[in-house]
């Protein structure tokens, strides 16, 4: 049972350098959704996708991109990553947008801007 | 911002003691989660709580939800070490198609 996968699990980048953070999930579910937690917070929303061929905005879109590529895969893209955008990145799915739906989450990646 | 405020946000017990951790919020919601994070993994859903519901039960676990309170509680009856782990509260609120996090409380449990 993968669940939901992302890749990588630690990169560290140097500022103006562009990335791009993997997820894919295997539980066939409809909405995908991208976080970052940073120490001593919760998880803010940076983007989300509530179903394929859909992307909105959350709480701390700027900086970022994201690509609904298929049902299973959601990537995150960081255009000219700056020192602010150094945290711990979660990508997680769930069957629905909301609507009394828990949310399955990956492991993270752990990136570090320099 | 809108937010689920865990309370409290560190708490240290013995083995086997019971551990119980708050969670506050400001405007009305669709329901209340409570997830799970280990160090350095994701996070892990533990139990979800409707507007409409006052507790529910899983295993050792045990929400309450008082609406009028705006507030939430999570029991975490017969603590084990594998119960050593940060616990966050998520809202949904009505207003707003998003759940919103708390800081989370972290636990740990004494041997």
């Amino acid at each position: 049972n993968a669940g939901v996968t992302q890749t990588p699990k630690f990169q560290v980048l140097k500022t103006g350098q562009s990335m791009t953070l993997q997820c894919a999930q295997d539980m066939n579910h409809n909405s995908m959704y991208w976080y970052r937690q940073d120490p001593g917070m919760g998880l803010r929303l940076i983007y989300y996708s509530a179903s394929e061929g859909t992307t909105d905005k959350g709480e701390v879109p700027n900086g970022y991109n994201v690509s609904r590529l298929n049902k299973r895969e959601f990537s995150l893209r960081l255009e000219s990553a700056a020192p602010s955008q150094t945290s711990v990145y979660f990508c997680a799915s769930s069957e629905a947008p909301w609507s009394n739906q828990p949310q399955h989450f990956g492991d993270g990646t752990r990136l570090s801007i320099l | 911002s809108q937010q689920g405020e865990e309370d409290p946000q560190a708490l240290s017990i013995q083995e086997g003691e019971n551990a119980t951790m708050n969670c506050s919020y400001k405007t009305s919601i669709n329901n209340l989660q409570w997830y799970r994070q280990n160090s350095g993994r994701g996070l892990v859903h533990l139990i979800l709580i409707r507007s409409n519901e006052r507790e529910k039960h899983s295993g050792r676990l045990r929400v309450t939800l008082d609406t009028s309170k705006k507030s939430s509680s999570l029991l975490i009856t017969a603590s084990r070490a594998a119960d050593t782990a940060s616990y966050f509260c998520a809202t949904e609120y009505s207003s707003a198609s998003k759940i919103i996090f708390g800081s989370g409380t972290r636990l740990s449990i004494r041997p």
